[in-house]
């Protein structure tokens, strides 16, 4: 099975931009993640899935234009642009894998300050 | 719209079975291709999959947690259940249940509820 990493924290400026990474273990490249975002606090949201080709299907409800999402080679990134002081957040990775991709495995989720 | 509830007992002692229901308002338990899922996340980490059930009662388990986890479902009062048995400090987290579509994302989400294992 694959395994997600993610770096446990990242921080930003507001109105500044940032990109968060999930790096799937070697061999499964041609994995999607899913992004999701927990406010402190809360539940998670869905933001987005993406693979190589980037976005796969529609953002989240509520998602604002300024999450965006890229995918190449073995990381699958999540930008945030115009940061406000109501992203600051965790953010999770997570994937399906198995037979019927019925089985699912989440990164450890960074941490993402706004400064 | 759609809304999840988790309920159940917040204390549970080692050894002992952790039990939780959600409850799904707002929609059909029984939509084809919608599968229901329980995810935890211990206190200050991140989330960790426990399973999932469609509503004809197929189950797919965290291998991890295999051994200790049964989950089921109650098309007629449109909820799903979680048992976790020999419980120990480690199972203490917030348990969620939530709604896992076709396109393999999990799209609602209960508000979580905490249990914790303690004597």
């Amino acid at each position: 099975q694959p395994v997600l990493t993610q770096p446990p924290s990242a921080s930003a400026s507001l109105g500044a931009s940032v990109t968060l990474t999930c790096t799937l273990s070697s061999g499964y490249s041609e994995y999607k993640v899913n992004w999701y975002q927990q406010r402190p606090g809360k539940g998670p949201r869905f933001v987005m899935r993406v693979g190589t080709g980037g976005i796969v299907g529609s953002k989240g409800d509520g998602i604002p234009d300024r999450f965006s999402v890229l995918g190449s080679g073995l990381n699958r990134y999540l930008t945030i642009k115009n940061i406000q002081e109501e992203d600051e957040s965790d953010y999770h990775c997570g994937t399906d894998y198995g037979s019927g991709s019925n089985f699912v495995l989440f990164g450890g989720g960074t941490k993402l300050t706004v400064l | 719209q759609l809304q999840l509830q988790e309920s159940g007992p917040g204390l549970v002692k080692p050894s002992e079975t952790l039990s939780l229901t959600c409850t799904v308002s707002g929609g059909s338990i029984r939509t084809s291709g919608f599968y229901w899922g329980w995810i935890r996340q211990p206190p200050g980490k991140g989330l960790e999959w426990i399973g999932n059930i469609y509503y004809s009662g197929d189950t797919y388990y965290n291998p991890s947690l295999k051994s200790r986890v049964a989950i089921s479902v109650d098309t007629s009062k449109k909820q799903f259940s979680l048992k976790l048995s020999s419980v120990t400090a480690a199972d203490t987290a917030v348990y969620y249940c939530a709604r896992r579509g076709p396109f393999y994302y999990f799209d609602f989400w209960g508000q979580g509820t905490l249990v914790t294992v303690s004597s």
